[in-house]
């Protein structure tokens, strides 16, 4: 079955760590995206690739990098520099440059240590 | 910017009916879509409304109004098993944003 992979499903960061999650999808899908939802809240764009070797920054990509060297695969990283990194991280797909409909992963909650 | 609003809760019976309200204000606006997430999991889309009018999949029902920049999504014969969050979302030409999401709890 297609569908989107993220890995883990649990994160712990310590202070001053970079972390790295997965997400991959076998759905061949071109475009890509990671959101950030907070307990109560709405879910925000952080970065969004619609193509291989290219991302642009959404709305909160301040402390988060990202990279698309495979149609595949969309890792995104929590730099040290994200200082509130306590989350529920969801990755998504659609299936071209249209923003919808979107295919979400089960997502990664990410706390502090 | 864009924004959106939409109700914080509401409560039904089950099979009643219940309509979610969502307004936004936005620039370059391509349709509104719903998404459905039970609690700690992945949001599943519901349906996208790019035209006025209402579009009906089963007991869910969504219209929109761009004149009023307002669309709705209603919800028929309601079961335990809706109750979840519900998030409009503005679908600009390359992403979505979402609204804050309306938490539904469905009782017997």
């Amino acid at each position: 079955d297609g569908g989107i992979t993220q890995s883990p499903k649990y994160l712990f960061r310590k202070e001053g760590q970079n972390v790295t999650l997965s997400c991959e999808q076998n759905l061949n899908h071109d475009a890509m995206y990671w959101y950030r939802q907070d307990p109560g809240q709405g879910l925000r764009l952080i970065y969004y690739s619609q193509i291989v070797n290219d991302f642009q920054k959404g709305d909160i990509a301040e402390g988060y990098s990202v990279s698309r060297e495979k149609k595949e695969s969309f890792p995104l990283t929590v730099t040290s520099a994200q200082k509130n990194p306590t989350a529920f991280y969801l990755c998504a797909s659609s299936i071209d440059r249209a923003p919808q409909p979107q295919h979400f992963g089960d997502g990664t909650r990410l706390s502090i240590l | 910017g864009q924004s959106l609003e939409q109700p914080s809760e509401v409560t039904a019976v089950e099979g009643a009916i219940v309509q979610i309200n969502c307004t936004y204000q936005t620039s370059g606006f391509y349709g509104l879509s719903w998404y459905q997430q039970h609690d700690g999991g992945a949001p599943t889309f519901l349906s996208y409304n790019a035209l006025d009018g209402l579009e009906e999949t089963g007991r869910f029902s969504s219209f929109l109004s761009r004149s009023d920049s307002y669309g709705y999504l209603l919800l028929q014969e309601l079961q335990m098993k809706d109750s979840a969050s519900y998030f409009c979302a503005v679908s600009g030409y390359s992403t979505l944003t979402f609204g804050k999401g309306t938490m539904l709890l469905v009782s017997p």
